[in-house]
């Protein structure tokens, strides 16, 4: 059972707008989540992470919002840039041993 | 500093056969870990190591076997390879269990 969920596979941005991507989970017990941006060819690296202790966190265009009562967390890219077209995952580990990943929503910024 | 390395970076092999995914990291990580990626999924995890000497299984370790002889390598073996393990693999690593820093992939067909 997926224990972290991204229920969109893709979405569509016009350049200087806003990308909001959206992650679920399940496992109440998660008290962290990290954001992991993917091209194509290369293997994911980190963008953002959120502690369960805040309900948001912003780094530059990047901005992770946490709501623990519904289990949702989203990453919002102001302005999107073509740069920005990748698979996004979502993750959040239980421990130190293991990262549950969401199945990613690739975002195309079109110019 | 090359980061998280994987060798090599495609293979193909037939039913039955064997072989190793060499991962090396220049980070002085602790933590080192295999993952696979297929389509419609997240990344799983495969096995992982906390350290130099010691291996652990992760969410889908059957039919692969993992060896840490080296802090900076972490071999990834598959002894029989079935069509199932057609998928991309990555490794990554991390200093504390934190944030992990991932290698740009291996992709392996199995016919």
């Amino acid at each position: 059972d997926q224990q972290v969920k991204q229920n969109s596979p893709s979405l569509s941005v016009q350049e200087g707008r806003i990308s909001i991507l959206n992650c679920d989970y399940t496992n109440s017990m998660f008290d962290y989540f990290l954001w992991y941006k993917k091209y194509p060819a290369e293997g994911p690296t980190f963008l953002i992470s959120i502690s369960s202790i805040k309900d948001k966190n912003e780094d530059g265009r990047f901005t992770v919002f946490l709501n623990k009562s519904a289990k949702h967390l989203s990453l919002h890219i102001v302005p999107s840039q073509p740069g920005d077209s990748a698979v996004y995952f979502c993750a959040a580990p239980e421990g130190a041993n293991n990262l549950f990943f969401g199945t990613g929503t690739r975002l195309t910024v079109i110019p | 500093n090359a980061g998280v390395t994987q060798t090599p970076k495609f293979r193909v092999l037939k039913t039955g056969q064997s072989m190793t995914l060499l991962c090396a990291q220049d980070m002085n990580h602790e933590y080192m870990y295999w993952y696979r990626q297929d389509p419609g999924m997240g990344l799983r995890l495969i096995h992982y190591s906390v350290g130099e000497g010691t291996t652990a299984k992760g969410e889908v370790p059957d039919g692969y076997n993992v060896s840490r002889l080296k802090k900076q390598n972490f071999l990834l073996g598959l002894e029989s390879a079935a069509p199932s393990q057609t998928s991309v693999y990555f490794c990554a690593s991390s200093y504390e269990g934190d944030e992990q820093f991932f290698g740009p992939g291996t992709r392996l067909t199995v016919l």
